[in-house]
């Protein structure tokens, strides 16, 4: 059963610090996305690739923000530095022919 | 700009009363409006995408229908398993997808 993994799954830190946050999309899909959820806002769309390239990082505050696709197995997102507002639920999703499959997130917490 | 609004925000059932959640949007060129399901701790889970108004696609006792402004997601005598959050979203002209607030269903 092939499945989006994340890791890490939970993370806590101090304000100021570098958070990394890593997904495998699921083998053969060639567009990933990275998503934020809140209370407040939902779920909020930062950015997306397609074959490793970025195609759209609107979503995403580009001061600290930073996402990238080493490779076809791998999408990171890294905060630097790292605010309490970032704290929230992130989520990579790969997306297959007919709509987007989901990680299970990492919890991030920001003190 | 794409929208979508969910309605309710919260729902609460017994066991056995069915009912329906609500999706609205507006979409410039829609290539289709997806349901999830996610419960707590966990990522959205994919239940339907529909693609043309007329439209409807059924899942146990979910059943999904589209029209040119709205979705229903119509669940027959709900059991305490179908408690989750309930999120609607729509694709226009890329494949971005434009979530809904969500609609936390309580059986």
């Amino acid at each position: 059963d092939a499945r989006v993994t994340q890791t890490p799954r939970d993370k806590v830190t101090e304000m100021g610090q570098e958070v990394t946050m890593r997904c495998q999309p699921i083998l053969g899909h060639n567009t990933v996305f990275w998503y934020r959820q809140t209370m407040m806002q939902g779920l909020e769309l930062l950015a997306y690739f397609r074959n490793r390239a970025p195609l759209d990082d609107s979503g995403m505050p580009k001061d600290r923000f930073s996402a990238e696709m080493p490779d076809a197995t791998l999408a990171t997102l890294k905060i630097q530095p790292s605010e309490p507002r970032d704290s929230a639920v992130y989520f990579c999703a790969s997306l297959g022919e007919e709509t987007q499959y989901f990680g299970p997130g990492t919890r991030l917490l920001v003190l | 700009e794409d929208q979508v609004t969910q309605s309710p925000e919260a729902l609460r059932l017994q066991e056995g009363e069915s009912s329906s959640l609500n999706c609205s949007y507006t979409v410039s060129g829609l290539r289709g409006l997806f349901w999830y399901r996610q419960d707590p701790g966990k990522g959205p889970e994919f239940l339907f995408t529909l693609y043309s108004a007329g439209e409807e696609k059924e899942k146990e006792r979910l059943k999904a229908t589209l029209t040119k402004k709205e979705s229903f997601l119509h669940i027959t005598a709900p059991k305490p398993e179908d408690s989750a959050t309930y999120l609607c979203a729509v694709r226009g002209g890329s494949e971005k997808l434009v979530f809904g607030k969500g609609t936390k269903l309580t059986v």
